[in-house]
């Protein structure tokens, strides 16, 4: 079956700086691709989607990338705040009514 | 968005038990799912509730273990079955909505002794 490979595991940046996480994945049929946040003892958070007829989508601080040639998608958080730590899973679909399939998920750390 | 509780949010269960989580919706939504999420793990799909039929299950998981209910296309509940000290875990319901986009609920946290 599908299978979504998540980097970095871990990633720790300062105040202020860029994070980037990317995710690949194997099946060109995928063709929708979430990212959720999860803090702490809290449910996962749909922060950005990005469909496969799109390239690039932002929202604020967040953009995600998606290359499908390539075959992987990237999370970008721009201006980091200390409100950023939590883990980041990126997600994909192969089409609507489909469940998702996570990567292994990334703990972001963001230090003042 | 949809609004998704979960009940119970938490419980400690003693092993060969059996104990069944809800799932509502505030909406009516074709597609729900059930995943599991072991501590510091990512989400595995366990199933997906499909109502008015039986659920479809994913490899590693089985139905006299993890049976599922979709009554209606606002509720369904999981029952995890005999439990064992490897089931502690959080379960999560999540559902499809009109854009395509899937929402969580809350979370049941189960510890098994």
């Amino acid at each position: 079956g599908e299978n979504v490979e998540q980097h970095p595991s871990t990633l720790s940046v300062q105040e202020g700086d860029s994070a980037v996480i990317k995710c690949t994945y194997s099946d060109s049929a995928s063709n929708y691709f979430p990212w959720y946040k999860q803090e702490l003892g809290k449910r996962p958070q749909l922060i950005i989607d990005i469909r496969s007829n799109v390239g690039e989508k932002k929202d604020q601080r967040i953009a995600v990338t998606l290359n499908k040639t390539a075959k992987h998608f990237s999370l970008h958080i721009t201006e980091t705040q200390p409100e950023d730590s939590a883990v980041y899973f990126c997600a994909l679909s192969i089409q609507a009514g489909t469940a998702l399939i996570f990567g292994k998920g990334t703990t972001l750390s963001v230090s003042s | 968005s949809a609004v998704i509780s979960q009940k119970p949010s938490r419980d400690i269960c003693q092993r060969g038990t059996s104990l069944t989580i809800q799932c509502q919706v505030d909406s009516q939504v074709t597609m729900m799912f059930w995943y599991r999420q072991q501590p510091g793990q990512s989400l595995t799909l366990i199933a997906t509730a499909n109502q008015g039929s039986e659920a479809t299950y994913e490899s590693g998981f089985v139905i006299d273990k993890f049976p599922i209910s979709r009554p209606n296309l606002t509720f369904s509940t999981l029952t995890v079955s005999n439990m064992s000290p490897e089931d502690s875990s959080i379960y999560l319901c999540s559902v499809e909505w009109s854009g395509g986009e899937q929402y969580f609920g809350p979370g049941t946290r189960l510890t098994v002794t």
